[in-house]
């Protein structure tokens, strides 16, 4: 399974939009991209998901080049509610890999 | 509510006790993955049932075990319990069982506080 690498954590302020970069150079073909956000003492909740190109929902944009070997999660005019934990996984489904150390965003007033 | 309900909330034990962990899985989901949270860790992933049968097997210890029912609700049981063993765990569930059927993405409960003193 595709190996992530994501930073360790990051730093914004409210209104500011946060772009989280993930690589994963040895992505296979099946592979789905996945973000998800944990907050303290709870279960880790499903955000965004894509394949190629750009995705976005409510939430959240994804944009993932066209050699996937990379993809950057986007969090438009984040709030201090934003402040989280977020996880980039790359599978087909099958994630019995831990998710990882993830990326710990800091939103600030 | 994410669909997913893991019960009890909260569990205090001693070592060498053993617990059982339940979660039931979202409506229509046939996969069902423990993974355990420790204080400054990540998540580990522990096992996956798919509709009934084991999947996959992660670092799941020995003296833990766990089972899919027919009604497609799990049980995580954990023994001799020791004090390591403290740690949030989590039960997700997902439609598919992976292995090329494309991603639905998993649904995570509220988790379970082990305390074990």
């Amino acid at each position: 399974l595709a190996k992530t690498t994501q930073p360790i954590s990051m730093d914004s302020y409210e209104g500011q939009e946060v772009n989280i970069t993930c690589s994963h150079n040895n992505i296979a073909t099946n592979d789905y991209i996945t973000w998800y956000q944990q907050f303290p003492s709870q279960g880790p909740r499903f955000i965004i998901q894509g394949y190629k190109t750009k995705v976005t929902n409510e939430v959240a944009s994804l944009f993932i080049p066209a050699d996937r070997k990379s993809s950057t999660l986007s969090l438009p005019r984040v709030s201090l509610s934003d402040t989280a934990v977020y996880y980039c996984l790359v599978g087909d489904g099958d994630y019995k890999l831990s998710f990882g150390a993830g990326t710990t965003v800091t939103v600030r007033a | 509510d994410s669909g997913v309900t893991q019960t009890p909330k909260h569990l205090i034990t001693a070592t060498g006790q053993r617990v059982t962990l339940r979660c039931s899985p979202r409506s229509g989901d046939l996969s069902v993955y423990w993974y355990q949270q420790s204080l400054d860790q990540g998540l580990q992933f522990l096992i996956q049932y798919y509709n009934g049968e084991e999947r996959a097997k992660g670092n799941i210890l020995e003296r833990f075990s766990a089972q899919q029912f027919p009604d497609l609700h799990s049980e995580l049981n954990l023994s001799s319990l020791e004090l390591g063993d403290s740690a949030l765990y989590f039960c997700a569930s997902s439609l598919g069982g992976g292995s090329g059927q494309g991603n639905y993405g998993y649904t995570f409960g509220s988790g379970t506080r082990l305390t074990v003193v």
